[in-house]
């Protein structure tokens, strides 16, 4: 069974205030690492699609960091506004085709 | 650009009966796989369809089966509902064969009493 974990399961923080969490997924055999942001009664939306060791990504105020080797990624986001308020998920595939496999996910909300 | 589509957004049905759904991918997309979250769950994967070949397959029970038709259009079944089936499913898809960034669909909401 392949884990892909997330932490913290949920987060509040202030408005203005910079957060981070982490997705934690197997070493070997890396493929991809994607980041989604998941809105309350709309879809998850792709942040980030990671490939490579060492990989950082960013768009607008939410950036990516990934270690394929030691098997982690960091999502930041800086400034918080309650817009950020959602889900974000993160999902790990393996190479040879394999399934993508989702983390439970970091619940954030932002407080005015 | 239409995003994917998928129908019907909610479904009430019985223990016992079957239910099939639907989802249209981005056009130009090949790669169409299917998820189910329910309360507390994470997204569980379902299945990968890519070029009317079915590539994954998640832990479910053959009661939950699927395919792909050639115009990168893919259905869900699920035969003898059970109250545990009910639960969002979302389809998601895919331009990269290899599985780049997935667009999801608005998911269908399946209710079963």
């Amino acid at each position: 069974i392949l884990n892909v974990e997330q932490s913290p399961q949920s987060l509040h923080v202030q408005e203005g205030d910079s957060t981070n969490f982490t997705c934690s997924f197997p070493s070997s055999n890396f493929y991809a690492l994607h980041w989604y942001r998941w809105e309350t009664a709309k879809s998850p939306e792709a942040l980030f699609v990671m490939t490579l060791n060492g990989d950082e990504k960013k768009k607008g105020r939410i950036s990516a960091t990934l270690n394929t080797k030691e098997g982690y990624s960091y999502l930041y986001i800086k400034g918080s506004q309650p817009e950020d308020s959602a889900t974000y998920l993160c999902a790990f595939r393996m190479g040879g085709y394999q399934k993508v496999t989702f983390g439970i996910g970091t619940k954030l909300q932002v407080i005015p | 650009k239409a995003g994917v589509t998928q129908t019907p957004r909610y479904l009430i049905k019985t223990r016992g009966q079957q239910v099939t759904l639907s989802c249209s991918p981005i056009s130009g997309h090949r790669s169409v796989s299917w998820y189910q979250q329910t309360p507390g769950q994470g997204l569980q994967f379902l299945f990968e369809y890519f070029s009317e070949t079915q590539r994954n397959k998640g832990n479910f029970p053959g009661r939950f089966s699927g395919r792909q038709f050639s115009n990168s259009r893919s259905e869900m079944n699920v035969s003898t509902l059970e109250l545990g089936d009910s639960a969002l499913y979302l389809c998601a898809s895919s331009s990269d064969s290899s599985g780049g960034g997935y667009t999801f669909g608005s998911g269908t909401r399946l209710t079963v009493v």
